[in-house]
């Protein structure tokens, strides 16, 4: 069973596009939540941390529902440099980063 | 400031061989986790230690080892290769055992 279940992809959007991911976590002792974005044959660099509040980096917003074990992550106004796989990550509380397998989101002129 | 560096970036190993694959954290963090992630699938968890000790061990088998040095650098050590083993290996650091992770590049390890 998967404990980290994103969207498939790819989502294909043109620029300037707003974007959703979602992702479920079977984990509910689950303490600290992540998305990450990793380019083709990169590391995965951390994009933003989650928090319960719901927070904002500029064009992004993420948001977690804790009852429903449920994390997204909204991209507006989407520039061709967005194109990556995004990485839904949990932290289970102890030591483990458990990652879903990514989302490729590929924005076009 | 270095960000975690990892070494060799790029490897290449015959079945049955052993490989030794090195990580510095970032100065000032004292957890190292290992990862593997083979093409499609998301990184998957190998270890973790903190202070030199193991607190986490991902579902591996026992040719896969570990360790953690009093500068917090960490090997990661693969015994009697297979070619199912061929993957980018990432090493993470973070300050604490719960916080976010920072990667290096991988070392991406072929078995032929």
């Amino acid at each position: 069973r998967k404990e980290v279940e994103q969207d498939p992809g790819p989502f294909n959007v043109p620029e300037g596009a707003t974007v959703a991911f979602n992702c479920t976590y079977s984990n509910s002792a689950s303490q600290s939540f992540f998305w990450y974005r990793q380019d083709c044959r990169k590391e995965p660099k951390l994009l933003m941390s989650v928090y319960s509040s719901g927070n904002e980096d500029g064009r992004f917003t993420a948001q977690l529902n804790r009852a429903s074990q449920y994390i997204s992550l909204l991209i507006r106004d989407s520039k061709l440099s967005d194109s990556a796989t995004y990485l839904c990550v949990v932290n289970d509380g102890y030591s483990t980063l458990t990652f879903g397998k990514g989302t490729m989101l590929l924005v076009s002129p | 400031d270095a960000g975690v560096t990892q070494s060799p970036t790029h490897l290449i190993k015959t079945r049955g061989q052993h490989v030794t694959l090195r990580c510095s954290p970032i100065s000032g963090h004292k957890s190292v986790s290992w990862y593997q992630q083979v093409l499609g699938q998301g990184p998957q968890f190998i270890f973790q230690y903190y202070e030199k000790e193991e607190r986490g061990r991902g579902n591996f088998p026992d040719r896969f080892s570990a360790r953690q040095f009093p500068n917090y650098s960490s090997e990661l050590n693969v015994n009697a290769l297979l070619l199912g083993d061929s993957a980018l290996y990432l090493c993470a650091s973070s300050s604490d055992w719960n916080t976010e992770a920072f990667f290096g590049q991988g070392t991406r390890l072929t078995v032929v």
